[in-house]
């Protein structure tokens, strides 16, 4: 069964460094998501991705943030300079549409901000 | 805006029993999508149930089934005849339907422990 995948599992990363997660999403379909769950707490959408360009993000999602889909197959969020705050657990999914359509959601990759 | 409430933490079942989740939500919009994740200890998000709102039938699935009540906005989960591997975190979570977009807003979770 096909399905979504994210690299690496575990990031650690200092204060004001950059990172880049990693993501493949399912590959006939069509949109893109990253949440995160910071633990113990609920999950939270930062943005959605369609036709190559960000369809809806939250105020979560700020200048720090950004999204690529570099070549065909992978789906990147970059975080440009890393607060402790932003340790959680980071979430791709991705659905062939919206709406009802099922979002299939990766392993996650748990970043650490130190 | 749209929020969703599960306002049960933590809830526990006996195995082989039936256990219901409890979930609210508060949307403008008329068309919309209900979910039920399911994420066990290693993480990773499984869908367990879907509801589409202007649908009256309550959605079933094996041993899983809500119970939809629109106008209440509330949309519960009932497990029957629990298991073991049932134990795991639950999310309701609302789509709006929008043809560009599919965010997905999620509640606090439930924790669900399974005794046996």
């Amino acid at each position: 069964e096909p399905e979504v995948t994210q690299t690496p599992s575990h990031q650690v990363t200092q204060m004001g460094q950059e990172v880049i997660l990693r993501c493949v999403p399912i590959s006939n379909h069509l949109y893109f998501y990253w949440y995160r769950q910071i633990l113990g707490q609920k999950v939270e959408f930062l943005v959605s991705f369609y036709n190559n360009e960000i369809s809806e993000k939250s105020e979560i999602f700020d200048d720090q943030f950004s999204v690529e889909r570099p070549d065909g197959s992978n789906f990147t969020l970059k975080i440009r300079s890393t607060k402790l705050e932003d340790s959680a657990m980071y979430f791709c999914a991705s659905s062939v549409g919206t709406g009802n359509d099922e979002q299939y959601f990766g392993p996650g990759t748990r970043l650490t901000v130190t | 805006a749209q929020t969703v409430t599960q306002s049960q933490p933590e809830m526990s079942v006996q195995e082989a029993e039936t256990v219901t989740l409890s979930c609210t939500y508060d949307t403008s919009e008329s068309d919309y999508y209900l979910f039920w994740y399911k994420q066990p200890p290693s993480r990773q998000m499984i869908l367990v149930i879907r509801q589409e709102a202007y649908k009256q039938q309550n959605a079933t699935e094996n041993r899983f089934s809500v119970n939809f009540q629109k106008a209440a906005k509330s949309f519960s989960l009932k497990i029957s005849d629990s298991q073991l591997g049932d134990a795991a975190m639950y999310f309701c979570a609302l789509n709006r339907y929008n043809t560009n977009a599919g965010k997905s807003t999620f509640g606090d979770g439930t924790t669900l422990t399974v005794k046996p």
